[in-house]
């Protein structure tokens, strides 16, 4: 059983500083991994996708993936009270990189932007 | 585009009684999931169908859950008969190629 874990927080950072989320894996074969925000009482939303080893940005948004320590990260620049929500980390199930069997979620990381 | 649109968003009923939950996918998405979250053990898949066929419903807690897929635009989950620990927000998501986009969920309170 693939395994997903964050820290559930709250993680709280002050307005325009830099929000670092992090998430551990157990499957070392997992390939892709998603990064999904969640408001209170909302549904969870994608943001993120990663395949690669390294990083990849998405205007305030970095992912960043480490195969060999399996852990990803998340980074927000510039936070915004608007950016207080939950953040997901999720891989796929099965083999299938893009989730075609499912995803396993962490538990989440819950973001507290300070103005 | 409408989004996936689940019905009801609020449904509070009596331990026993018969529950069902409805998720209209996007159109075109050829795979339909459905979760559960709670605080204790966060999302967890049920079921999923792709092209309205299930293909793991290794998820579903108990034969009190069943679920279905008759054409490409509906599903249903149901539960009967309902006990309290189902208490839940359960989400239907439906994919195309990578990622998952998420209903509106239902919140469900069982008494």
């Amino acid at each position: 059983q693939k395994e997903v874990e964050q820290n559930s927080g709250p993680l709280s950072v002050p307005e325009g500083a830099i929000a670092s989320l992090n998430c551990t894996y157990s499957d070392r074969g997992s390939q892709s991994f998603f990064w999904y925000r969640q408001y209170s009482g909302k549904s969870p939303e994608l943001i993120m996708f990663i395949y690669s080893n390294g990083d990849k940005e998405d205007g305030r948004f970095t992912a960043q993936l480490n195969k060999a320590s399996q852990y990803v990260s998340l980074l927000i620049r510039d936070s915004q009270p608007s950016d207080s929500a939950t953040y997901l980390c999720a891989a796929p199930i099965g083999s299938s990189g893009g989730g075609a069997d499912g995803l396993t979620f962490g538990k989440g990381t819950h973001l507290i932007i300070q103005p | 585009d409408a989004g996936v649109i689940q019905s009801p968003r609020h449904e509070v009923t009596e331990m026993g009684q018969e529950v069902t939950l409805r998720c209209k996918p996007i159109s075109g998405h050829n795979s339909l999931f459905w979760y559960r979250q709670t605080m204790m053990r966060g999302l967890e898949l049920l079921i999923y169908f792709n092209n309205n066929v299930p293909i793991d419903d290794s998820g579903m807690p108990e034969d009190r859950f069943s679920a279905k897929m008759p054409n490409a635009s509906f599903s249903t989950l149901k539960i009967q008969p309902s006990e309290p620990r189902d208490s839940a927000v359960y989400f239907c998501a439906s994919r195309a190629n990578y990622g998952y986009t998420f209903g509106s969920g239902t919140r469900l309170t069982v008494v």
